[in-house]
């Protein structure tokens, strides 16, 4: 069966070290994955895409890998600070008719920076 | 909110009501999507609407009627809903046409199944 899986239910750092998040997927072939953040009660927001041919994306403190022959997705977030405590969601992008996609969701580490 | 709305944010209904759900997006995207969210479950991709056509119908439950009336609004129609449909309902737009395949989500409805 398709699943996606998240490492742990939640991830517990002290602010300034390095974040690391695991994403695992089965039985899926994925053009692109992404990564959202969702603070409670509210809609997840986009963070960083990365495609099947790259191997390694960046964004200030974020850094995405995608090792398509392992079927993993590792996210960073380096120097964390508690306003970084939140839920970080993978996705796997799928396309579907027409030229759209449709977003494969894990459920997601809920990440607890402390000061 | 300027990027995607929804109203309303919450919403109780009983089991025999009938309510909807609404959404705008600001964005100029071509696609927009349905998706539910139960407590410790991930996101469920209900419905996508590409030009005001569904493109995809996720096995939801006929109780469940989704409208596109444009690009730009999307409605989800409840009636005779159960307690188990109690969650966050999330509604997302993005160009699905582009090389940007990020989709941008709005605030949600908590919904409440009495």
């Amino acid at each position: 069966s398709q699943k996606i899986e998240q490492n742990s239910e939640a991830l517990n750092i002290q602010e300034g070290k390095t974040a690391t998040l695991t994403c695992n997927y089965t039985n899926y072939s994925p053009a692109y994955l992404q990564w959202y953040r969702q603070d409670p009660g509210r809609g997840p927001v986009f963070l960083l895409l990365i495609r099947e041919n790259e191997k390694e994306k960046r964004k200030e403190r974020l850094k995405v890998t995608f090792d398509t022959t392992l079927k993993q997705s590792l996210f960073h977030i380096t120097a964390s600070q508690p306003a970084d405590s939140a839920t970080y969601l993978c996705a796997l992008d799928i396309p579907i008719s027409g030229g759209y996609n449709k977003l494969i969701f894990g459920a997601g580490t809920r990440l607890a920076v402390h000061p | 909110e300027t990027g995607v709305t929804q109203t309303p944010r919450h919403l109780v209904m009983g089991m025999t009501n009938k309510k909807s759900l609404k959404c705008e997006q600001h964005l100029g995207h071509n696609a927009m999507y349905w998706y539910k969210q139960s407590a410790k479950k991930p996101l469920e991709l209900m419905f996508v609407y590409s030009l005001e056509e569904r493109v995809e119908n996720n096995s939801v439950p006929s109780r469940f009627s989704p409208e596109c009336p444009n690009s730009s609004h999307l409605f989800l129609h409840l009636h005779t809903l159960q307690p188990e449909d109690s969650a966050l309902y999330l509604c997302a737009s993005s160009q699905g046409d582009s090389d940007n395949y990020e989709q941008y989500f709005g605030p949600g409805t908590r919904l409440t199944v009495t």
